[in-house]
């Protein structure tokens, strides 16, 4: 079952933040987020496993709350490069049944 | 993470015909995935496909329609099939990461447009 994202989109002036959540209906193993720009394929960049960790990369961070079976991908003082289409993605048992989300469109304006 | 080429990267291609998207790995792994991305939309998993077993569809995608064939650990092809319009898509091919993380990398796509 595709989880949930919100919002469907988003536009921020260069600096500002933005917070992008992926909710499921369902026991989640996993939650992978990935970044594609437009007529590019997506790119990997990040996977949070059960546990309820979270985890960073540059300003780009993450949290996964397994109990509540949702995750929130936070990009701090956003930068231009930073737009494109954010897609989580969910398996449950081990890496099985994964399914990307719709997609949050990110803007970042100059 | 892997370096994946896909061929053709473009196509257009008439109605009831057939066309085959090869994908190609530099290092060998054992699970590949073909997805499909229609304009502003999310990805879809078509099958999954592992060397020297037959693909696994999701729900909504058959073998006569969509065969996958899986040669050796660095290759993979999907052919679509008796193409209608409904099939114009972008096509993508992924792998996943090494270890037990199930990270996928895709492939730059094939962008199939049928009339």
């Amino acid at each position: 079952q595709q989880p949930v994202q919100s919002p469907q989109a988003v536009i921020l002036r260069e600096g500002e933040d933005a917070v992008i959540n992926c909710s499921s209906s369902k026991a989640l193993y996993s939650v992978h987020w990935y970044r594609q720009k437009h007529g590019e394929a997506p790119v990997f960049l990040m996977i949070l496993l059960k546990g309820g960790e979270q985890k960073g990369h540059d300003k780009i961070s993450a949290s996964f709350n397994e109990k509540k079976q949702q995750s929130s991908l936070y990009l701090t003082a956003s930068q231009l490069s930073y737009s494109g289409t954010y897609f989580c993605g969910t398996a449950n048992n081990y890496g099985q049944n994964f399914v990307f989300g719709p997609g949050t469109r990110l803007s970042v304006l100059p | 993470s892997a370096v994946i080429s896909q061929k053709p990267s473009r196509d257009i291609c008439q109605r009831g015909t057939s066309l085959t998207i090869q994908c190609q790995v530099d290092s060998q792994v054992t699970m590949m995935f073909w997805y499909r991305q229609q304009p502003g939309q999310s990805l879809t998993l078509i099958a999954t496909a592992n060397q020297g077993s037959e693909a696994t569809y999701e729900s909504g995608f058959v073998i006569d329609k969509f065969p996958i064939s899986r040669p050796n650990l660095t290759f993979s092809t999907l052919t679509v099939s008796n193409m209608s319009p409904e099939d114009s898509s972008i096509y993508l091919c992924s792998v996943e990461g090494q270890g037990a993380s199930y990270e996928q990398y895709f492939g730059p796509g094939t962008r199939l447009t049928v009339t």
